[in-house]
């Protein structure tokens, strides 16, 4: 099925740095979902975004919508190694897509 | 929050032999229930989509042979690798939609076939 484009395919920062990652779609999505995967793992969710523009944080996370549906990012302030991990985002629209994926590791 | 219960969290079977995959859903109903393949360092692949009371879903080039699912009842989904060969080691996962929350998933089953 339909993958959408998420960058940067990787990452690798020092401990306190920021990150930011993002994802578009050539579809128009009613849903973004972002998860983080840690190796052995399910995707466990941690923002979902439903209404465009909409900007949401969880703790030192912060997703945004975009206005124009194609598009999504995902932030992380001042990251611990506890970061480390794969990173996805996933889109809604009348199916399910995933991201390509982006793998983050935070050096001490 | 929604939690979705997979067992085996790992298995490794012997080539030519079958494996069963469960995913059940702990404190909601899915009538939908989505099971997914994973290679190293890759994205989530959508296998195939399987729907309580009727017949799965396979995305293209997915053998439903196979690969046979069956969603017995509105918490439990179960995937069956048949006749396992060493290419059908993977990590699979399943996932279930709740809303508000989105798609959660289960912590995955890695299959090892030697």
């Amino acid at each position: 099925g339909q993958q959408l484009n998420q960058s940067p395919q990787s990452m690798f920062i020092q401990e306190g740095e920021d990150v930011s990652m993002n994802c578009t779609s050539s579809s128009i999505f009613n849903t973004w979902l972002w998860y983080k995967q840690d190796p052995g793992e399910g995707p466990v969710l941690l923002i979902a975004l439903y209404k465009a523009g909409e900007l949401t944080s969880n703790g030192r996370l912060t997703a945004q919508f975009g206005i124009t549906r194609k598009d999504s990012f995902l932030n992380i302030s001042a990251s611990i190694p506890s970061d480390v991990g794969i990173y996805f985002c996933a889109g809604h629209g009348n199916q399910f897509y995933f991201g390509t994926g982006t793998s983050l590791t935070v050096i001490p | 929050g929604a939690v979705v219960s997979q067992h085996p969290s790992r298995v490794i079977c012997k080539s030519g032999t079958s494996v069963k995959i469960e995913c059940r859903s702990l404190d909601f109903q899915a009538t939908t229930m989505f099971w997914y393949r994973q290679f190293p360092k890759q994205s989530l692949m959508l296998m195939a989509t399987s729907n309580e009371g009727s017949k799965a879903t396979y995305e293209q080039g997915v053998e439903k042979d196979k690969f046979l699912i069956n969603h017995a009842s509105l918490t439990l989904s179960t995937l069956t690798v048949t006749s396992a060969h060493p290419e059908d080691s993977s990590f699979y996962i399943c996932s279930a939609p709740d809303r508000p929350y989105g798609y959660t998933f289960g912590s995955g089953t890695r299959l090892t076939v030697v």
